[in-house]
Protein backbone atom coordinates (compact mmCIF):
# COMPACT_ATOMS: atom_id res chain seq x y z
CA UNK A 1 0.00 0.00 0.00
CA UNK A 2 0.79 3.49 0.10
CA UNK A 3 1.17 3.98 3.68
CA UNK A 4 1.15 2.02 6.60
CA UNK A 5 -2.65 1.66 7.84
CA UNK A 6 -4.09 1.34 10.97
CA UNK A 7 -7.62 -0.15 11.83
CA UNK A 8 -9.82 0.97 13.59
CA UNK A 9 -9.08 4.63 13.46
CA UNK A 10 -11.31 4.97 15.84
CA UNK A 11 -12.34 2.59 19.42
CA UNK A 12 -14.14 3.40 22.13
CA UNK A 13 -14.25 0.19 24.65
CA UNK A 14 -15.90 -0.72 27.99
CA UNK A 15 -13.76 -1.33 30.68
CA UNK A 16 -12.98 -4.85 30.79
CA UNK A 17 -13.59 -5.14 27.15
CA UNK A 18 -11.13 -6.99 24.86
CA UNK A 19 -9.91 -5.32 21.89
CA UNK A 20 -7.52 -5.94 18.65
CA UNK A 21 -6.25 -3.20 16.62
CA UNK A 22 -4.62 -3.98 13.45
CA UNK A 23 -1.92 -2.18 11.26
CA UNK A 24 -1.44 -3.00 7.46
CA UNK A 25 2.50 -2.17 6.97
CA UNK A 26 4.07 -0.67 3.92
CA UNK A 27 4.27 -4.00 1.46
CA UNK A 28 8.16 -5.61 1.75
CA UNK A 29 8.74 -4.05 5.32
CA UNK A 30 11.09 -6.29 7.01
CA UNK A 31 10.67 -4.32 10.29
CA UNK A 32 7.52 -3.53 12.21
CA UNK A 33 6.56 -1.60 15.77
CA UNK A 34 4.20 -0.66 18.48
CA UNK A 35 3.83 2.30 20.17
CA UNK A 36 1.81 3.66 22.47
CA UNK A 37 0.89 7.49 23.10
CA UNK A 38 -1.18 8.86 25.59
CA UNK A 39 -2.47 12.66 25.26
CA UNK A 40 0.21 14.99 25.72
CA UNK A 41 2.74 12.59 25.94
CA UNK A 42 5.34 11.56 23.74
CA UNK A 43 5.17 7.77 21.97
CA UNK A 44 6.45 4.86 23.91
CA UNK A 45 7.48 1.74 23.01
CA UNK A 46 5.84 -1.37 23.14
CA UNK A 47 7.36 -4.10 20.55
CA UNK A 48 8.88 -4.81 17.69
CA UNK A 49 8.99 -6.97 14.80
CA UNK A 50 11.19 -8.62 12.68
CA UNK A 51 9.07 -10.38 9.96
CA UNK A 52 7.27 -12.57 11.45
CA UNK A 53 9.84 -12.40 15.01
CA UNK A 54 9.04 -10.78 17.79
CA UNK A 55 12.17 -10.14 19.06
CA UNK A 56 11.35 -7.10 21.40
CA UNK A 57 9.13 -7.11 23.93
CA UNK A 58 10.00 -5.30 26.69
CA UNK A 59 8.20 -1.96 26.14
CA UNK A 60 4.46 -3.96 26.88
CA UNK A 61 2.75 -2.30 30.15
CA UNK A 62 1.37 -5.72 31.29
CA UNK A 63 0.61 -9.25 30.35
CA UNK A 64 -2.70 -7.67 28.83
CA UNK A 65 -1.04 -6.84 25.83
CA UNK A 66 0.10 -9.23 23.68
CA UNK A 67 1.18 -8.51 19.60
CA UNK A 68 2.02 -10.52 17.14
CA UNK A 69 2.95 -10.81 13.58
CA UNK A 70 2.36 -14.73 12.20
CA UNK A 71 2.56 -13.82 8.17
CA UNK A 72 5.65 -11.29 8.56
CA UNK A 73 3.19 -8.86 7.36
CA UNK A 74 0.27 -7.77 8.82
CA UNK A 75 -0.08 -7.61 12.51
CA UNK A 76 -2.39 -7.15 15.36
CA UNK A 77 -2.35 -5.65 18.88
CA UNK A 78 -4.78 -6.97 21.22
CA UNK A 79 -5.48 -5.61 25.03
CA UNK A 80 -7.34 -7.98 27.13
CA UNK A 81 -9.83 -6.50 30.10
CA UNK A 82 -9.14 -3.06 28.92
CA UNK A 83 -8.49 -0.33 31.98
CA UNK A 84 -8.93 3.39 31.81
CA UNK A 85 -5.24 3.70 31.80
CA UNK A 86 -5.26 1.88 28.31
CA UNK A 87 -6.98 4.95 26.57
CA UNK A 88 -4.24 6.22 24.24
CA UNK A 89 -3.44 6.66 20.49
CA UNK A 90 -1.64 2.99 19.70
CA UNK A 91 0.96 3.59 16.74
CA UNK A 92 2.22 1.40 14.48
CA UNK A 93 5.19 2.12 12.36
CA UNK A 94 7.53 -0.06 9.91
CA UNK A 95 10.63 0.10 7.91
CA UNK A 96 12.11 -1.89 4.89
CA UNK A 97 15.56 -2.27 7.05
CA UNK A 98 16.43 -5.60 8.49
CA UNK A 99 18.88 -4.09 11.13
CA UNK A 100 16.85 -2.00 14.21
CA UNK A 101 17.57 1.04 13.99
CA UNK A 102 14.93 1.96 11.02
CA UNK A 103 16.35 4.84 10.13
CA UNK A 104 13.91 5.12 7.45
CA UNK A 105 10.46 4.88 9.21
CA UNK A 106 6.82 5.40 8.46
CA UNK A 107 4.22 5.79 11.04
CA UNK A 108 0.94 5.12 10.68
CA UNK A 109 -2.26 8.34 11.70
CA UNK A 110 -2.93 5.57 14.72
CA UNK A 111 -5.67 3.81 16.38
CA UNK A 112 -7.32 6.24 18.79
CA UNK A 113 -8.60 3.95 21.68
CA UNK A 114 -10.67 5.46 24.54
CA UNK A 115 -11.88 2.91 27.52
CA UNK A 116 -14.90 4.07 29.67
CA UNK B 1 17.11 5.60 31.79
CA UNK B 2 17.14 7.75 28.91
CA UNK B 3 15.07 11.01 29.47
CA UNK B 4 14.35 13.32 26.91
CA UNK B 5 13.06 16.84 27.31
CA UNK B 6 11.63 19.08 25.12
CA UNK B 7 11.84 23.21 25.40
CA UNK B 8 9.30 24.86 24.91
CA UNK B 9 6.17 22.86 25.79
CA UNK B 10 4.37 25.24 23.15
CA UNK B 11 5.17 28.23 21.22
CA UNK B 12 3.30 30.61 18.75
CA UNK B 13 5.04 33.09 16.61
CA UNK B 14 4.12 35.30 13.72
CA UNK B 15 4.42 34.28 9.95
CA UNK B 16 8.39 34.73 8.85
CA UNK B 17 10.22 34.17 12.07
CA UNK B 18 13.12 32.22 12.97
CA UNK B 19 12.52 30.00 15.45
CA UNK B 20 14.56 27.28 17.84
CA UNK B 21 13.04 24.17 19.12
CA UNK B 22 15.13 22.54 22.04
CA UNK B 23 15.89 19.16 22.83
CA UNK B 24 17.59 17.17 25.49
CA UNK B 25 18.29 14.09 26.51
CA UNK B 26 19.80 12.13 29.94
CA UNK B 27 22.59 9.53 28.38
CA UNK B 28 24.93 10.91 25.74
CA UNK B 29 25.92 7.71 24.71
CA UNK B 30 23.66 8.04 21.99
CA UNK B 31 23.58 6.50 18.12
CA UNK B 32 21.42 8.95 16.20
CA UNK B 33 18.57 11.41 16.85
CA UNK B 34 15.90 12.09 14.82
CA UNK B 35 13.49 15.10 14.91
CA UNK B 36 9.48 13.99 13.91
CA UNK B 37 6.54 16.21 12.74
CA UNK B 38 3.39 15.26 14.59
CA UNK B 39 0.02 16.66 12.94
CA UNK B 40 -3.14 16.22 14.97
CA UNK B 41 -4.68 13.14 14.62
CA UNK B 42 -2.18 12.21 12.21
CA UNK B 43 1.06 9.86 12.19
CA UNK B 44 4.65 10.98 12.80
CA UNK B 45 6.65 12.06 9.82
CA UNK B 46 10.45 12.14 9.91
CA UNK B 47 12.07 15.54 9.39
CA UNK B 48 15.76 15.30 10.21
CA UNK B 49 17.80 12.11 11.20
CA UNK B 50 21.37 13.12 12.52
CA UNK B 51 24.04 9.89 13.40
CA UNK B 52 26.00 10.09 16.97
CA UNK B 53 28.98 10.88 14.56
CA UNK B 54 27.21 14.49 12.59
CA UNK B 55 26.95 17.83 13.94
CA UNK B 56 24.28 18.85 11.97
CA UNK B 57 21.59 18.39 9.45
CA UNK B 58 19.52 20.32 6.71
CA UNK B 59 16.73 19.86 4.50
CA UNK B 60 15.26 23.15 3.51
CA UNK B 61 13.83 25.42 5.65
CA UNK B 62 15.07 23.31 8.76
CA UNK B 63 18.23 22.69 10.21
CA UNK B 64 19.03 20.28 13.07
CA UNK B 65 22.19 20.11 15.55
CA UNK B 66 23.77 17.52 18.02
CA UNK B 67 26.43 18.36 20.58
CA UNK B 68 26.31 14.85 22.04
CA UNK B 69 28.57 15.66 24.71
CA UNK B 70 26.44 18.22 26.49
CA UNK B 71 23.07 16.11 25.57
CA UNK B 72 21.00 18.39 23.34
CA UNK B 73 20.35 19.40 19.88
CA UNK B 74 18.06 21.91 18.27
CA UNK B 75 16.17 22.30 15.40
CA UNK B 76 16.24 25.40 13.87
CA UNK B 77 13.34 26.55 11.30
CA UNK B 78 13.53 29.55 9.30
CA UNK B 79 11.40 31.85 7.74
CA UNK B 80 8.05 30.15 9.43
CA UNK B 81 4.72 29.53 7.55
CA UNK B 82 1.94 28.93 9.20
CA UNK B 83 1.63 24.99 7.17
CA UNK B 84 4.51 24.71 9.81
CA UNK B 85 2.10 24.68 12.23
CA UNK B 86 2.30 21.04 14.26
CA UNK B 87 3.99 19.33 17.22
CA UNK B 88 7.42 18.70 16.88
CA UNK B 89 8.87 15.40 18.56
CA UNK B 90 12.82 14.36 18.94
CA UNK B 91 13.62 11.37 19.87
CA UNK B 92 16.86 9.33 20.53
CA UNK B 93 18.04 5.60 19.51
CA UNK B 94 20.87 4.58 22.38
CA UNK B 95 22.63 1.58 20.27
CA UNK B 96 22.39 0.06 16.56
CA UNK B 97 20.95 -2.80 17.91
CA UNK B 98 18.76 -1.20 19.89
CA UNK B 99 15.11 -1.04 18.41
CA UNK B 100 13.29 1.72 20.93
CA UNK B 101 13.11 5.25 20.15
CA UNK B 102 13.22 6.91 23.37
CA UNK B 103 10.63 10.32 22.48
CA UNK B 104 10.04 13.80 24.44
CA UNK B 105 7.17 14.86 24.68
CA UNK B 106 6.93 17.36 22.01
CA UNK B 107 6.99 21.20 21.26
CA UNK B 108 3.58 22.61 19.48
CA UNK B 109 4.39 25.17 17.34
CA UNK B 110 1.56 27.58 16.32
CA UNK B 111 2.69 30.31 13.29
CA UNK B 112 -0.13 33.05 12.96
CA UNK B 113 -0.20 34.10 9.37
Amino acid sequence: GAGVSQSPRYKVAKRGQDVALRCDPISGHVSLFWYQQALGQGPEFLTYFQNEAQLDKSGLPSDRFFAERPEGSVSTLKIQRTQQEDSAVYLCASSPSMDRSGNTIYFGEGSWLTVV
Amino acid sequence: KQEVTQIPAALSVPEGENLVLNCSFTDSAIYNLQWFRQDPGKGLTSLLLIQSSQREQTSGRLNASLDKSSGRSTLYIAASQPGDSATYLCAVRLRNEDSTLTFGKGTMLLVSP
